[in-house]
């Protein structure tokens, strides 16, 4: 039940683009993204709602295909600040009260 | 505004001791949730509550009890302390306008000998 992420790590240098994928073997109602820096607290992305755009955040955006029951996070022109853990999460149904279920996170590393 | 205020920060048992979390958020929040993190592992839920006085079973609820006594706060107890306890504790709240975004708390590093 736990999504899958993909790449579990990735490098980059200053201004390449990263893209990060989260697949589920269920149906799901939304995808919530957040990034968590060494030694800190999750923060909230962004969350794509079923029958939802894409959304964005500064550089960063991402999608939502509900036919495939995946998404993914965009990442442009990356700056050193976004390296940290990225995490998405799932919510299966609209009254699930917000219980998410996260996959194992992907490494980004963003180097000079 | 301290958000979701986490206590303690650190803190080391012996096999078998027990011990209280404290979590305390000052946003008003209904939901309000307990995670571990282990490495490699993500973010696995514990408890979580949708209001005073409620409280329910997330993924893994076994060698953990919780109480939502008071709105603002959300306590994980551990009875019976075991080494594969070990884990970084997070708590986070949800809820308002903004009810999809959780917040989280700073975390309690747990060891467990």
């Amino acid at each position: 039940q736990q999504p899958v992420q993909s790449p579990q790590a990735v490098i980059l240098r200053e201004g390449e683009d990263a893209v990060i994928n989260c697949s589920s073997s269920k149906a799901l109602y939304s995808v919530h993204w957040y990034r968590q820096k060494h030694g800190e607290a999750p923060v909230f992305l962004m969350i794509l709602l079923k029958g939802g755009e894409q959304k964005g955040h500064e550089k960063i955006s991402a999608s939502f295909n509900e036919k495939k029951q995946q998404s993914s996070l965009y990442l442009t022109a990356s700056q050193l600040s976004y390296s940290g853990t990225y995490f998405c999460g799932t919510e299966r149904s609209g009254g699930s009260q917000g219980n998410l279920i996260f996959g194992k996170g992907t490494k980004l590393s963003v180097k000079p | 505004n301290a958000g979701v205020t986490q206590t303690p920060k650190f803190r080391v048992l012996k096999t078998g001791q027990s011990m209280t979390l404290l979590c305390a958020q000052d946003m008003n929040h209904e939901y309000m949730y307990w995670y571990r993190q282990d490495p490699g592992m993500g973010l696995r839920l514990i408890h979580y509550s949708v209001g005073e006085g409620t409280t329910a079973k997330g993924e893994v609820p076994d060698g953990y009890n919780v109480s939502r006594l008071k709105k603002q706060n959300f306590l994980l107890g551990l009875e019976s302390a075991a080494p594969s306890q070990t884990s970084v504790y997070f708590c986070a709240s949800s809820g308002g306008l903004a009810k999809n975004i959780q917040y989280f708390g700073a975390g309690t590093r747990l060891s467990v000998l």
